[in-house]
């Protein structure tokens, strides 16, 4: 069955550092979304990518973190200049055509930033 | 701001049990998905219900959508130590919207 891939699987930072999350969302896919989880917390949403565009972001996705589909494959959520707060596990997701306008969302494995 | 509750937070019984989780909010939800999550993993889709009233069913696990669209059950028939993990529901307020609004989840724990 196909699913969402995400690399590294583990990432550590120093505070300031660039990071590159990277996903290969299901192939057949068009909808794309980052999602972030710190320990003990809630899930939450951070972006949506459609036809090589945001749709939608949430507060949280201020100016330090950008989203980006560099080719038919992969779709990455970079963060230019890290805090110690932006430590989480980062959830990468993604939704088929939706017929029904409803997209379920499919998550991969997830990548744990560790910023030190 | 949207808010997804889940009851109870925690949950341990004996397997053969039956057990019903709850997720409850103020807002209209246009669909609602439930997940299960193992620890250091991403969500696992189990299920999405779009209808007013919908009950669906994946073998022991019932799903329902509240009439108002504003809560959902789990329930859980003759609980398996496999069926231990954290369980959490997730909406979407707006139809066409991107956005999931997660509950904070709950972990259930089936003893042998």
């Amino acid at each position: 069955e196909p699913e969402v891939t995400q690399t590294p699987s583990h990432q550590v930072t120093q505070m300031g550092q660039e990071v590159i999350l990277r996903c290969v969302p299901i192939s057949n896919h068009l909808y794309f979304y980052w999602y972030r989880q710190i320990l003990g917390q809630k899930v939450e949403f951070l972006v949506s990518f459609y036809n090589n565009e945001i749709s939608e972001k949430s507060e949280i996705f201020d100016d330090q973190f950008s989203v980006e589909r560099p080719d038919g494959s992969n779709f990455t959520l970079k963060i230019r200049s890290t805090k110690l707060e932006d430590s989480a596990m980062y959830f990468c997701a993604s939704s088929p055509r939706g017929g029904t306008g409803n997209r379920e969302q499919y998550f991969g494995p997830g990548t744990r930033l560790t910023v030190t | 701001t949207q808010l997804l509750e889940q009851s109870p937070q925690f949950l341990s019984i004996q397997e053969g049990e039956n057990l019903t989780v709850y997720c409850n909010s103020s807002s209209v939800f246009s669909s609602l998905q439930w997940y299960r999550q193992e620890p250091g993993e991403g969500p696992v889709l189990l299920v999405t219900v779009v209808t007013g009233g919908e009950v669906k069913k994946l073998k022991r696990l019932t799903f329902q959508f509240g009439d108002a669209r504003k809560d959902s059950s789990l329930h859980i028939t003759a609980a398996q130590t496999g069926d231990t993990g954290l369980y959490l529901c997730a909406g979407r307020v707006i139809q066409g919207a991107q956005k999931l609004v997660f509950g904070q989840g709950t972990r259930l724990t089936i003893n042998p």
